[in-house]
Order: structure tokens, then sequence, then C-alpha cells
């Protein structure tokens, strides 16, 4: 299993411009969680999934945050428009039932300058 | 979910057991202890989980204290690459979902 894949690895965009990170979980997971890390706040839940659903989204940040799970197999995170404060590394993750461990991807770096 | 308490920072010698204890005082009877790490510049890797019983895998060893107020994460022979922020968690599997809350975790440097 090629494990939970995000992309890019790196981005570069300027203020204001629409931005959207990927996630393809690993097949037959149905958790899907998205997380934001910084040096100031670490590793912040943004949203999770259950079979497709949103289950909880209160820590996107504001309303330029928003996240779909189309099918079982991708995932997008978009930040329109971005700002500064949201360069971070943004992981993406999955679990195969709620007890189970979460497997993360290797993270997008998002640099909005 | 009950907090965590943990040290910020470690050092252990190469090849020897590192030990990483964790408070979590105010843990309930329903709530799991789980042990992630992350490498620098990777995302955070499952280690391991428990509730009540001391666990064992490939990785690491977990015990529990018997009130569950603190547990150890311990790797019986420590490496370089094992150098690594360790978060404890406690969770709470809820009704409508799941979800892990990362804390400031233990920074374990792990020296020649």
């Amino acid at each position: 299993d090629a494990g939970v894949i995000q992309s890019p690895r790196h981005e570069v965009t300027e203020m204001g411009q629409e931005v959207t990170l990927r996630c393809k979980p690993i097949s037959g997971h149905d958790y899907l969680f998205w997380y934001r890390q910084t040096m100031m706040r670490g590793l912040e839940l943004l949203i999770y999934f259950n079979n497709n659903v949103p289950i909880d989204d209160s820590g996107m940040p504001e309303d330029r945050f928003s996240a779909k799970m189309p099918n079982a197999s991708f995932s997008t995170l978009k930040i329109q428009p971005s700002e500064p404060r949201d360069s971070a590394v943004y992981f993406c993750a999955s679990s195969l039932q709620e007890n189970y461990g979460y497997t993360f991807g290797s993270g997008t770096r998002l640099t909005v300058v | 979910d009950a907090k965590t308490t943990q040290p910020p920072s470690m050092d252990c010698a190469e090849g020897r057991a590192a030990n990483l204890p964790c408070n979590h005082s105010t843990i309930s009877g329903n709530e799991y202890v789980y042990w992630y790490r992350q490498i620098h510049s990777q995302g955070p890797q499952y280690i391991i989980h428990g509730l009540k019983n001391n666990e064992t895998n490939e990785m690491a060893s977990l015990i529990i204290t018997e009130d569950r107020k603190s547990s150890t994460l311990i790797l019986p022979h420590a490496t370089l690459r094992d150098t690594a922020v360790y978060y404890c968690i406690v969770r709470t599997l809820r009704v409508a979902g799941n979800m892990l809350t990362f804390g400031g975790g233990t920074r374990l440097m792990v020296k020649p």
C-alpha cells in the first residue's frame, strides 16, 4: 500500500490566490482528517470525514477554508483567498475504524507570500 | 478529552532504552492512551495504544499504571533514527466519530 498520498509536496503562492491541497487516503479507510501544523500552534485538527461525510469542521479557521470529499478515494482542502498567515504544513490522515491508529501523509508545505 | 503532561525534551544514549513518561491524571474509564511520533519534516507516525493493559508491538512497549493516571512509552534499544517528537494523547471514542488532539510532546534526542 502506498499509504496516504498528498499533493503537492510544496506550494508557494501569492497572497489572494486560491490554493487547493489534495489527499488520497488508504483504500478502505473510512475516516479522513485534515491537520495543520505551525511552530506557534503545533498540530491542529481542521476537519474530519466519516464515509465521505464531514463530521466536525469546528477547527476550520474561517470561511476562506473549505474541504470536500467527493468519493472515498479523494479529498481536497481549499483556501480562497490565501493569506500569509495560512503558511503551514498541512497533513492529511486516514483511519480504518475509530479505534485504529491514524496513518498520516507526508504533508504539503504551503508558503503564502 | 483528558489532558496530558509530558516533559518537553529528553536525551537518550544510542542502544539504551528510552523511557518517555506521560501524566494523564484526569483520564476517564473509556479513554485510550495513544502514542505517536513525528520525525523531522515527516507526518506523525502511530506507535501504539492501550486502555489499561500493558501493550507491546514491534516498535515499542506501553506501560500503563494500575490507576491509569500515567503511562510510559519504552523504546527498548533506541537508535539515532528514533530522534523525534513523541506525543502522548488521551482519546475518547465519541458516538459521532473520533479525533486526535496533539499537545506539545516530548522531543527525544538519541545521541551516539
